[in-house]
């Protein structure tokens, strides 16, 4: 079991462009999550999936954050437009859903310069 | 909604010492609270969950759950130089599938 995986786990784009980050839930898990942690707000919950479907997106800057979960293996989020206050860590975790243990992956570094 | 608060922000302890980590959560609804640990570069990892009230252990590991004052404390007996970490406390709200929300964390040193 490799856990979760991200890529890249670093990755610089210039002011306006986009991002594209990747996650791999860990398989048979039913629920995806996507976290933003910086060193100013923590961690804070973006967006989660249960079955691929979205559910919850109530932590997501809605202009230029989406994400998406095309099949149970893969997320990606998505930021357009990037500006300087989008650099953070940005967390992937998957969970059999429930009261269960939530297993994060190593993030990705977005720096926005 | 929920809130979640911890303290100290940062703690340093001798080799061997107990930590103790404070946290407080804002809806007497949470279903359970979790403690994370994480190290620099990498992902959280749970450590301890508890739902009921009253007290929990593992290994080394006690934790406290009152859930009439919304307090829950984490007690790291003989602290080790690896257990140098931040440590954070999250919780389930009932309801929420799993949704965590946590707190700011507490970063932990112990020195040798």
């Amino acid at each position: 079991n490799a856990g979760v995986i991200q890529t890249p786990r670093h990755k610089v784009t210039g002011k306006g462009q986009e991002a594209t980050l990747w996650c791999e839930p860990i398989s048979g898990h039913s629920a995806v999550f996507w976290y933003r942690q910086t060193i100013v707000q923590g961690l804070e919950f973006l967006t989660y999936f249960r079955n691929q479907a979205p559910i919850d997106d109530s932590g997501m800057p809605k202009e230029r954050f989406s994400a998406q979960m095309p099949n149970q293996s893969h997320s990606t989020l998505k930021i357009q437009s990037t500006q300087p206050q989008d650099s953070a860590v940005y967390l992937c975790a998957s969970s059999h859903g429930g009261n269960t243990e939530v297993f994060f992956g190593k993030g990705t570094r977005l720096t926005v310069v | 909604q929920e809130k979640v608060q911890q303290s100290p922000e940062s703690l340093i302890v001798p080799e061997g010492a107990m930590s103790s980590l404070n946290c407080t959560f804002s809806n007497s609804a949470s279903q359970s609270i979790w403690w994370y640990q994480q190290h620099p570069g990498k992902g959280p990892e749970a450590l301890i969950s508890i739902f009921s009230n009253g007290n929990k252990k593992e290994g080394r590991l006690t934790v406290y759950l009152n859930r009439a004052s919304l307090h829950v404390s984490l007690h790291i007996r003989d602290s080790q130089p690896s257990d140098s970490a931040v440590y954070l406390c999250a919780a389930l709200l009932s309801g929420s599938f799993n949704k965590l929300t946590f707190g700011a964390g507490t970063r932990l040193a112990v020195c040798p």
